[in-house]
Parts: C-alpha cells; sequence; structure tokens
C-alpha cells in the first residue's frame, strides 16, 4: 500500500520555465511533507518542507503548495535551471512514527 | 560542518555471506534513520534510533537484519546470510531536535550487490 505516490516518472522543462512536481498521498496523518533532490551516486539533499497545517511555503526558486483536501502537494521551481537535473523525492512524516515514507521519484531534466 | 558519511561506499557480497555496513551521523544528530533504495524504487524506512535505542524496527525486512547505534553516534547495520533479494543502496539520515526530526540528511549510500 503506496502511501505517498508520484506518479510522473520524469518530467523535462526548458531552462527558465516553471518545474512542477507533483506527489498524492493517502494518510491524513501526516504532519510535515519535504522534498528531497537526488543526483546520482549521492544521497538525497533536503529542499524544502511544509507543515501540514500551511498551504504554501516558499525558499527562494522553490515553493511547495499543500492542497489537504485533496491530498496533493506539488513542487515549484521557477526559474528552472540546468543544476535542477536530478531526481525529486516527495517524502511524508508523522511524529508518532518518526519515519519518512517516500514517494518513488520524478526524474526532472532541465533543458537548454 | 561534516555530513552524514557511510562507509564502505560499495559492497559486493557472495550470497549468504554476511555484511556490515556503517555510518557516522552529523553531530550531535540524537535521531539516526536506515532507509534502502531498491531499483526504480523510493526509499523504504528500515530502522530508527533515538539515542541507543531503537523505539522502531518496523522496517527491518527479516530477522537476517540488524543494527545497533552505539555512543549514541555511529551506527552498524548488519544483514547475515545475504541474498540477492538484498541488493540496494542502503542509505542513514541523521536529524536532530525533537522540534525538527522530520529534516533527515542523507549520507551518500552504500550501494550492495550481492551475487
Amino acid at each position: 500500500d503506496q502511501q505517498v505516490k508520484q506518479n510522473s516518472p520524469s518530467l523535462s522543462v526548458q531552462e527558465g520555465r516553471i518545474s512542477i512536481l507533483n506527489c498524492d498521498y493517502t494518510n491524513s496523518m501526516f504532519d510535515y511533507f519535504l522534498w528531497y533532490k537526488k543526483y546520482p551516486a549521492e544521497g538525497p539533499t533536503f529542499l524544502i518542507s511544509i507543515s501540514s497545517i500551511k498551504d504554501k511555503n516558499e525558499d527562494g526558486r522553490f515553493t511547495v503548495f499543500l492542497n489537504k483536501s485533496a491530498k496533493h502537494l506539488s513542487l515549484h521551481i521557477v526559474p528552472s535551471q540546468p543544476g535542477d537535473s536530478a531526481v525529486y523525492f516527495c517524502a511524508a512524516y508523522t511524529g508518532t512514527a518518526s519515519k519518512l515514507t517516500f514517494g518513488t521519484g520524478t526524474r526532472l531534466q532541465v533543458t537548454l | 560542518g561534516a555530513g552524514v558519511s557511510q562507509s564502505p561506499s560499495n559492497k559486493v557480497t557472495e550470497k549468504g555471506k554476511d555484511v556490515e555496513l556503517r555510518c557516522d551521523p552529523i553531530s550531535g544528530h540524537t535521531a539516526l534513520y536506515w532507509y534502502r533504495q531498491s531499483l526504480g524504487q523510493g526509499l523504504e524506512f528500515l530502522i530508527y534510533f533515538q539515542g541507543n535505542s531503537a523505539p522502531d524496527k518496523s522496517g527491518l525486512p527479516s530477522d537476517r537484519f540488524s543494527a545497533e547505534r552505539t555512543g549514541g553516534s555511529v551506527s552498524t547495520l548488519t544483514i547475515q546470510r545475504t541474498q540477492q533479494e538484498d541488493s540496494a543502496v542502503y542509505l542513514c539520515a541523521s536529524s536532530s531536535s525533537l522540534k525538527t526530526r522530520y529534516e533527515q540528511y542523507f549520507g551518500p549510500g552504500t550501494r550492495l550487490t550481492v551475487t
């Protein structure tokens, strides 16, 4: 039973445009949602998080939106840069369990 | 400052052998986590340590898997009698206070290949 789903395995975006990565979840008990970025042969790097009581969090070029009624979150990257090309994982956290539950990732390619 | 480190970075072992994977968390981080990523999959939780105790071992896939943490710092994940399905990247993460435990910082991983 996959509690966190990323239905798009890949996304290609032109440099300078907006990248939108999507994530759906099923467990309404999640307290926080996070996005991680992963380059090949490296561990995931924490990007941005959002509390379940918020609907938006912004950090520079990265903004995460949370729609609790739809159990959906998205990561917006604007403007996209070639260095953003990586696999992006959505993750969710419950304080009671202390663990992160990850989606399967979306590979973003930013083209020139 | 230094991030999470893991060793070895790569390990190739024969089926049936035991392996030990090591994790050095960020200094001062009290919580430590092990995850693994199999080919084409997301990260799968294995075990969580708070200090030296493991309140949640629910992700360990079988009794061939065990982990310990000593001195509130270094952790070792041991896989006994390895099987081919154990081949994966094993990732360690750590986090600081209870308040920001959800922000977990990952090491580079150990790629385990069982032949």
